[in-house]
């Protein structure tokens, strides 16, 4: 089943925060996240593992709650740099296989 | 980070003709590679998992007389689209996950972008 990610795109200012979420139907093994460029293959920002931990990844840090089967990704005092596709990858099992969410389209305007 | 490089990276093809399409894992060892397509605008669909030394498994839906994969070195598999037809067209990518690491990330190859006239 394919995580629901939230919202689908957002247009943001340079310096403006921006919140994605991504929802599973399914219990979740870990969370990972990326971005990708159009044109360009995924790039990894970070993965989370149950547990209800949070990760920072200099002004991107990201949340995953367990009991809620969700994560989120919080990106601080944007960067033109920043703009992209955002997609969540989810892990069930132990399989190393993930499942990745329909993506959010981030641009950050100057 | 881990590299893996794919190759070619673009490639266009004649309706029905095969093409074959290499992953490679550069400073690591991987068991496990996986093998995504992703049209435009849309996300990324796992196609298989590549399995060294046996069968690789298919998603339900992909032909797997279509999509030949082969993974037949501990850094290396390939992935070859035959008879291919413009339908096929798409960017497909491959990831691997380090072996013998459960808290690692899987590290995506740059993508082939296979175009089928």
């Amino acid at each position: 089943q394919q995580p629901v990610q939230s919202p689908q795109a957002v247009i943001l200012r340079e310096g403006e925060d921006a919140v994605i979420n991504c929802s599973s139907s399914k219990a979740l093994y870990s969370v990972h996240w990326y971005r990708q460029k159009h044109g360009e293959a995924p790039v990894f920002l970070m993965i989370l593992l149950k547990g209800g931990e949070q990760k920072g990844h200099e002004k991107i840090s990201a949340s995953f709650n367990e009991k809620k089967q969700q994560s989120s990704l919080y990106l601080t005092a944007s960067q033109l740099s920043y703009s992209g596709t955002y997609f969540c990858g989810t892990e069930f099992g132990s399989a190393r296989q993930l499942t990745f969410g329909s993506g959010t389209q981030l641009t950050v305007l100057p | 980070g881990a590299v893996v490089s794919q190759h070619p990276s673009r490639v266009i093809c004649k309706s029905g003709t095969s093409v074959k399409i290499e992953c490679r894992s550069l400073d690591f060892q991987a068991t496990t590679m996986f093998w995504y397509r992703q049209f435009p605008k849309k996300s990324l669909m796992l196609m298989a998992t590549s399995n060294e030394g046996s069968k690789a498994t298919y998603e339900q839906g992909v032909e797997k007389d279509k999509f030949l994969i082969n993974h037949a070195s501990l850094t290396l598999s390939t992935l070859t689209v035959t008879s291919a037809h413009p339908e096929d067209s798409s960017f497909y990518i491959c990831s691997a996950p380090p072996s013998g690491s459960w808290v690692e990330t899987q590290y995506f190859g740059p993508g082939t972008r296979l175009l089928v006239l």
